[in-house]
């Protein structure tokens, strides 16, 4: 059973096009992310949602929107694509606690830009 | 404010050959830390992770790594690679009681040659 998953796994598109990547988990946790690994590899954190409600928003352009429909679903939306847009984007989630607890990762989305 | 670097970009070494990736981070805070291990085409899995106690930690295929306050470090080690064990591996960093944000070095890729 895929504990986070995302669709799609590979995504090309035009500069300018609006797109959006799916991230689901079945793991029952309340707390999702979305991370950006670039080109060399260099992972960062955009977002984090805890219940549906916005928890972590990084100096993100507003160009991405972040959108939870339920706790177990993590959407990104993309508008007016860049070529610097392309990327790995990766999903993961956790159930927090009082300790930092493990973030479970989806398989990444490639998304290139031309 | 925290930062991870991995001194090593890659880092080859023989079959059977002993390892060490090297991590240092920067924190004005107490933090957790962290190493994953990305696999060609893969999400990140957990690898191993220092919450609080001994500061010595093991995972369940043979990597360790110590906490050394003093030196800010986490290095990773195993006495003996398999070839298996070829993957990216990034050490990170969570502030204790913080929004959960993982915080990632750049990366190593550990490469093992037969």
């Amino acid at each position: 059973d895929t504990a986070v998953s995302q669709t799609p796994k590979y995504l090309v598109t035009q500069m300018g096009n609006d797109k959006s990547i799916k991230c689901e988990q079945n793991l029952g946790h309340d707390t999702m992310y979305w991370y950006k690994q670039d080109s060399k590899k260099f992972l960062k954190i955009m977002f984090s949602y805890n219940n549906k409600e916005l928890i972590i928003n990084e100096t993100v352009p507003n160009r991405f929107s972040p959108k939870s429909p339920d706790k177990a679903h993590l959407n990104l939306h993309i508008n007016s694509l860049e070529l610097g847009d392309s990327a790995v984007y990766f999903c993961a989630s956790s159930l927090p606690g009082e300790r930092f607890d493990t973030q479970y990762f989806g398989p990444g989305t490639r998304l290139t830009v031309l | 404010a925290q930062s991870v670097t991995q001194l090593d970009s890659q880092v080859p070494v023989f079959e059977e050959a002993p390892v060490e990736l090297r991590c240092n981070y920067s924190s004005s805070v107490s933090v957790y830390l962290f190493w994953y291990v990305q696999y060609p085409n893969q999400g990140l899995q957990l690898l191993l992770k220092y919450l609080s106690g001994s500061t010595l930690v093991e995972s369940i295929n043979g990597f360790e790594a110590e906490f050394n306050k003093s030196q800010t470090s986490f290095h990773l080690r195993k006495p003996s690679v398999h070839i298996s064990d070829t993957a990216e591996y990034f050490c990170a960093v969570s502030e204790i009681g913080g929004a959960q944000k993982l915080v990632f070095g750049q990366g190593t890729r550990l490469t093992i040659n037969p």
